[in-house]
């Protein structure tokens, strides 16, 4: 049973919009969300991350949004770019350990 | 500094060979993790070493899986009597910090054919 769930499974967006990335989860132990990027080929390397005692975090053009509450946070990527192409994993960690979501799949068109 | 290597980066071999690949973490990381990543999917965990503590062998998926680790150091899974369905590219991280969920560093993977 996957423990962190991911959506869209894969989005197009043109040069200069909004990519929205959106995941929930279940195990309230868990206590750290990064976001990883991963280029074909490449590892997965982290892109931003977030703890649940604050509500958003902002690096550049990249933004988690987190809702405790609801038990659901979210990337946002501002002015994408054709080099923001990659697949994009949430995450969450609890006990040393972190539940991957099962990625979303950005393309950029020019 | 050098991040974490993994070899061999492919690795083609016969249904009920029996494999082993290789991971050398970042010096000085006390954990190491093995995931599993078939095509276009998403991160499967295997197995986690912290220090010289037990190894968290939970995602492993079955007793064919085995790994092991010297120290804090290299690292080695080993896929016995392999089967089609163990196809996909073996992931290795390590981290500093793991009990505060600090970055997990990953290396480039082996990619793993079984024919």
């Amino acid at each position: 049973q996957q423990q962190v769930k991911q959506s869209p499974q894969s989005l197009i967006v043109q040069k200069g919009g909004i990519s929205i990335i959106n995941c929930a989860y279940e195990n309230t132990a868990f206590d750290y969300f990064p976001w990883y990027q991963q280029f074909p080929g490449k590892g997965p390397a982290l892109l931003i991350a977030i703890r649940p005692d604050v509500s958003e975090k902002k690096e550049g053009r990249f933004t988690i949004s987190f809702n405790k509450s609801a038990k659901q946070f979210s990337l946002h990527i501002m002015d994408s770019q054709p080099g923001d192409s990659a697949t994009y994993f949430c995450a969450a960690h609890s006990w040393g350990k972190l539940q991957f979501g099962a990625g979303t799949q950005v393309v950029v068109t020019p | 500094g050098a991040g974490v290597s993994q070899s061999p980066s492919n690795k083609v071999t016969e249904k009920g060979k029996d494999v082993e690949l290789r991971c050398d973490p970042i010096s000085g990381h006390t954990a190491l993790y093995w995931y599993r990543q078939s095509l276009g999917q998403g991160l499967e965990f295997l197995i986690y070493f912290q220090g010289n503590s037990a190894p968290d062998k939970s995602g492993l998926p079955s007793d064919r899986f085995s790994a092991e680790r010297t120290g804090e150091s290299v690292s080695t899974l080993t896929i016995q009597r392999t089967q089609q369905e163990d196809s996909a590219v073996y992931l290795c991280a390590s981290s500093l910090n793991p009990g505060r969920g600090e970055t997990q560093y990953f290396g480039p993977g082996t990619r793993l054919l079984v024919l």
